[in-house]
């Protein structure tokens, strides 16, 4: 069965520190997609990233990178120069190619704090 | 401004009520899926369409209900038999039901039971 494990409850870190947020996913499919989001104390989910099985290039955005890595089926995030800003709970998520449909798997969340 | 509106925001039920949490979505997207999360959980998923005049019930589904009758819209419907209501309650959507595609969510729904 799928499970994601985010084994990081909670990180506090201050400003301007580099913070790895840890994701590990189990499946038995050789096709599937990975997904970070952001929950801001707001409650929206904010989408971040979506890599496919495929696709092992690590990828940059800004302050943000992601390292994809099948041989440990992990997929870790990572905030460069953290700011008062990143706090929030952020979800690793996981979906297969199912033609029935089916939704995503996510993990229970790590709460980020950062202070000034 | 394309995006997905839930309302209202918060919302407060007595035992022994339904109550229905509202989802509109301007993305035309195909799919649309209600989510529940508890304090210090992730989301589960409570039902799914995919398409118009068709969904599906997802983890969760007992005590819950919904319908499709217009592709923007994916109403809920908390009835009196689920039994800890008292959550926050997402919408999503995503292009298409395949299950691969980004899910977009959005404000919430908070519910509580007096």
């Amino acid at each position: 069965a799928q499970k994601v494990t985010q084994a990081q409850t909670e990180i506090s870190v201050v400003e301007k520190e580099d913070v790895t947020l840890d994701c590990v996913y189990e499946t038995r499919d050789t096709t599937y997609y990975l997904f970070w989001y952001k929950q801001p104390p707001s409650g929206e989910l904010v989408f971040l990233i979506r890599r496919n099985s495929f696709d092992e290039q690590n990828e940059i955005s800004g302050r943000y990178s992601w390292n994809f890595q099948k041989s440990t089926s992990s997929f870790n995030f990572t905030i460069t120069a953290s700011q008062v800003v990143d706090s929030a709970v952020y979800f690793c998520a996981l979906s297969e190619l199912n033609q029935a449909g089916t939704a995503l798997i996510f993990g229970k969340g790590t709460t980020l704090s950062v202070s000034s | 401004d394309g995006g997905i509106t839930q309302s209202p925001k918060y919302l407060f039920r007595k035992e022994g009520q339904n109550v229905t949490l509202s989802c509109e979505q301007n993305l035309n997207h195909d799919a649309m899926y209600w989510y529940r999360q508890d304090p210090g959980q992730g989301l589960r998923l409570i039902y799914y369409s995919q398409i118009v005049n068709d969904f599906q019930k997802g983890d969760i589904a007992e005590g819950y209900s919904v319908s499709r009758e217009k592709k923007e819209s994916f109403p809920l419907t908390v009835t009196s038999a689920q039994k800890n209501p008292t959550a926050f309650y997402l919408c999503a959507s995503s292009i298409s039901g395949g299950g691969t595609d980004t899910q977009y969510f959005g404000p919430g729904t908070r519910l509580t039971v007096l």
